[in-house]
């Protein structure tokens, strides 16, 4: 168990709809990545906030958007979803917003699946 | 931005046998190169990391080796066992931006008894 929390674990969803995906960090963390995951794209980065503040983004789509509350944890929102969007999104946390001697640890992933 | 590259795509070896799994980076400001393994149904778990300042690193049967020359980087498992099975990813990070990992293909690591 790494510590990072995700719900739902499962969601499926209709084409059009919009979901909010809910993390939350370690214990301690200040800054939380998201993630994609699908067969043909592996692990994209996709937005990383770092005490409440957007610290660098990835190839996030407009229809999606994140944010990081005072309680450190996140939500992402996805919005006009299309078929393709389809996939594994998994949270990340970590102490820091830079590399050295800051591990990022990953949650089990939210399974969105769009009919 | 940061590229990493990562090969085999696929990799099955002989339980006892080791594997070995190579990666490159594109930007030479990338100070910290990780490994994850991915178990079905879960998430990314860190399994070995190496920072710039360092050649090699061990940890009991895994090891991981950089050659900031040449850009790559590389993930040695030896006495394989069949529960190393699993996909293997390595990543890249930049120190001045903000952390995030931009991460390989992943190689689907089969491990036969």
């Amino acid at each position: 168990d790494s510590g990072v929390t995700q719900t739902p674990k499962h969601l499926i969803t209709a084409t059009g709809q919009r979901v909010t995906l809910r993390c939350s960090p370690r214990s301690g963390d200040l800054s939380v990545y998201w993630y994609q995951q699908s067969l043909d794209q592996g692990l994209q980065f996709l937005i990383q906030y770092y005490n409440g503040e957007e610290r660098a983004k990835g190839n996030i789509l407009e229809r999606f958007s994140a944010q990081q509350f005072p309680d450190l944890h996140s939500e992402l929102n996805l919005s006009s979803l299309e078929l393709g969007d389809s996939a594994l999104y998994f949270c990340a946390s970590s102490r820091r917003d830079f590399s050295s001697g800051n591990t990022i640890y990953f949650g089990e992933g939210s399974w969105l699946t769009v009919v | 931005g940061e590229n990493v590259e990562q090969h085999p795509s696929t990799l099955s070896v002989q339980e006892g046998d080791s594997a070995v799994i190579k990666c490159t980076y594109s930007d030479s400001a990338s100070n910290y190169f990780p490994w994850y393994k991915q178990e079905l149904g879960k998430g990314p778990q860190l399994i070995i990391d190496i920072r710039s300042n360092v050649g090699e690193k061990k940890d009991q049967r895994i090891a991981v080796t950089l050659n900031k020359t040449a850009k790559h980087f590389s993930l040695h498992i030896t006495e394989t066992q069949p529960e190393d099975s699993a996909v293997y990813f390595c990543a890249a990070s930049i120190d001045n931006q903000g952390g995030k990992l931009i991460f390989g293909q992943g190689t689907e690591l089969s491990v036969k008894p």
